[in-house]
């Protein structure tokens, strides 16, 4: 596609509840990143995707989050028995290279999840 | 470990003035990225510049500028003649060039600008 996608834009979770986000790249980019915001922020990373595999996991907050990109295109971020402090806006960056400072990276519009 | 500092949480101006943003980093490498994000209500990040560790030279774009001291590792940007389409967050970012992940950012905690009419 033209940019990377997001869905859901918006995503309301009961506390506990479980919640799946996903983010479709630009085609052929190699990079795929997760970063959350909070509110009032700044981006902080979660983790990194070269093709399927996941390079690093570091800024994963806890157990509880998990992501994927099985065929090295689309990407999902899992969030399991959701709490309050997981509400953040969720982005998704790509980028055509390895490392992905050297054409720049691309971000989605964001996944913004609210815990209730 | 790198860091990225944006004093500024917040500006407003009147439509017309320059406003500086500013941004100074923290990095162990010599080899790095400095880049600046704008973030418009909308909520996407909205890339503006890159710049590479070894390239000090100004760069001006249209009303917009920026000015790389490595020497005080600072990264700051000036957008002339503010227009209130200018009003946004605007985020500086930091990439390593040695991070084994993928060069990830690490970035500043944004400024928010308000352009009053």
């Amino acid at each position: 596609g033209a940019g990377v996608s997001q869905s859901p834009r918006y995503k309301v979770a009961k506390r506990g509840q479980d919640v799946a986000l996903r983010c479709d790249p630009i085609s052929g980019h190699v990079s795929l990143f997760w970063y959350q915001q909070a509110l009032g922020q700044g981006p902080e990373f979660l983790t990194y995707f070269q093709n399927e595999a996941q390079l690093d996991k570091s800024g994963l907050p806890s157990d509880r989050f998990f992501a994927e990109r099985p065929e090295g295109s689309v990407s999902t971020l899992k969030i399991q028995r959701t709490q309050q402090e997981d509400s953040a806006v969720y982005l998704c960056a790509s980028s055509l290279s390895v490392p992905g400072n050297l054409y720049g990276y691309t971000f989605g519009s964001g996944t913004r999840l609210t815990v209730v | 470990a790198q860091k990225v500092t944006q004093a500024q949480t917040e500006i407003s101006v009147v439509e017309k003035e320059d406003v500086t943003l500013d941004c100074v980093y923290e990095t162990r490498d010599t080899t790095y990225y400095l880049f600046w994000y704008k973030q418009p209500p909308s909520g996407e990040l909205v890339f503006l510049i890159r710049r590479n560790s070894f390239d000090e030279q100004n760069e001006i774009s249209g009303r917009y500028s920026w000015n790389f001291q490595k020497s005080t590792s600072s990264f700051n940007f000036t957008i002339t003649a503010s227009q209130v389409v200018d009003s946004a967050v605007y985020f500086c970012a930091l990439s390593e060039a040695s991070s084994a992940a993928g060069n990830k950012l690490t970035f500043g905690g944004g400024t928010r600008v308000l352009v009053k009419p």
